[in-house]
C-alpha cells in the first residue's frame, strides 16, 4: 500500500532562517506530487506541483520554493524565511483522477 | 476569484441526526468533485468523490449529492457521530488538470 511520510511535525524557526521540508512517498511510482499550505483559519493553498523529476509548478509567487531531486521525493525551501511563512504546511501524492492523499502536515512558526 | 465556495463556516448537529454540508461552484468545467476531512493538526483524508456523470454517490453514512445545473454539491452524514466531528472541505477538478480547487472548508460538531 502507498504511504507518505512527511517531517518534521513542527518546526520553530527564527525569521531569517532557511527551511527545509521533506516529502516522500512509498508504494508508487511517478505520483504528482504537491505541496500546500494552511493558514490559520483558512482553507487549503496549493503552493507548488510536480507530474515529474525536476518539473515544478508554482501556484502563487512567494518566499518559497520547491525541488523534486527522486520521483517520490518533494522537497519545500525557503533561504529565508519571513513571520508569513507561518503555517501548516501539507505535502500530497496523486495517481489518478486527482484523488489527493495527504501526509500528516508541518506545523511551522517562524518568530 | 474563489471557484469553491463553503459559505457555511460551522455546523453543528446532535448525534443521530443528519449533517448536511453545501459546496457551491462556478467553474462549469470542474467535471469531479471531492470530499475531504480534517482534524486539527492532521492532513486531510479524502472521504468520498463524485463525477459529473452522476447526481448521487454513496458510501456507508457518506452520500454526495451533485446538481449541476445548480452548480452545487452537498455531503450528507447519516447518522451523524461524535467522531464526525471535523472540519469538511469541498473540492474541484476539471478534465487533464492534475489540481484540486478547495474550499474553505466547514467545522462541523456533532454533540453528543
Amino acid at each position: 500500500s502507498q504511504t507518505i511520510h512527511q517531517w518534521p511535525a513542527t518546526l520553530v524557526q527564527p525569521v531569517g532562517s532557511p527551511l527545509s521540508l521533506e516529502c516522500t512517498v512509498e508504494g508508487t511510482s511517478n505520483p504528482n506530487l504537491y505541496w500546500y499550505r494552511q493558514a490559520a483559519g483558512r482553507g487549503l493553498q496549493l503552493l507548488f506541483y510536480s507530474v515529474g523529476i525536476g518539473q515544478i509548478s508554482s501556484e502563487v509567487p512567494q518566499n518559497l520554493s520547491a525541488s523534486r531531486p527522486q520521483d517520490r521525493q518533494f522537497i519545500l525551501s525557503s533561504k529565508k524565511l519571513l513571520l508569513s511563512d507561518s503555517g501548516f504546511y501539507l505535502c500530497a501524492w496523486s495517481t489518478s483522477r486527482n484523488i489527493q492523499y495527504f501526509g500528516a502536515g508541518t506545523r511551522l512558526s517562524v518568530l | 476569484d474563489q471557484q469553491v465556495k463553503q459559505n457555511s463556516p460551522s455546523l453543528s448537529v446532535q448525534e443521530g441526526r443528519i449533517s448536511i454540508l453545501n459546496c457551491d461552484y462556478t467553474n462549469s468545467m470542474f467535471d469531479y468533485f471531492l470530499w475531504y476531512k480534517k482534524y486539527p493538526a492532521e492532513g486531510p483524508t479524502f472521504l468520498i468523490s463524485i463525477s459529473s456523470i452522476k447526481d448521487k454517490n454513496e458510501d456507508g453514512r457518506f452520500t454526495v449529492f451533485l446538481n449541476k445545473s445548480a452548480k452545487h454539491l452537498s455531503l450528507h452524514i447519516v447518522p451523524s457521530q461524535p467522531g464526525d466531528s471535523a472540519v469538511y472541505f469541498c473540492a474541484a477538478s476539471r478534465g487533464g488538470s492534475e489540481k484540486l480547487v478547495f474550499g474553505k472548508g466547514t467545522k462541523l460538531t456533532v454533540n453528543p
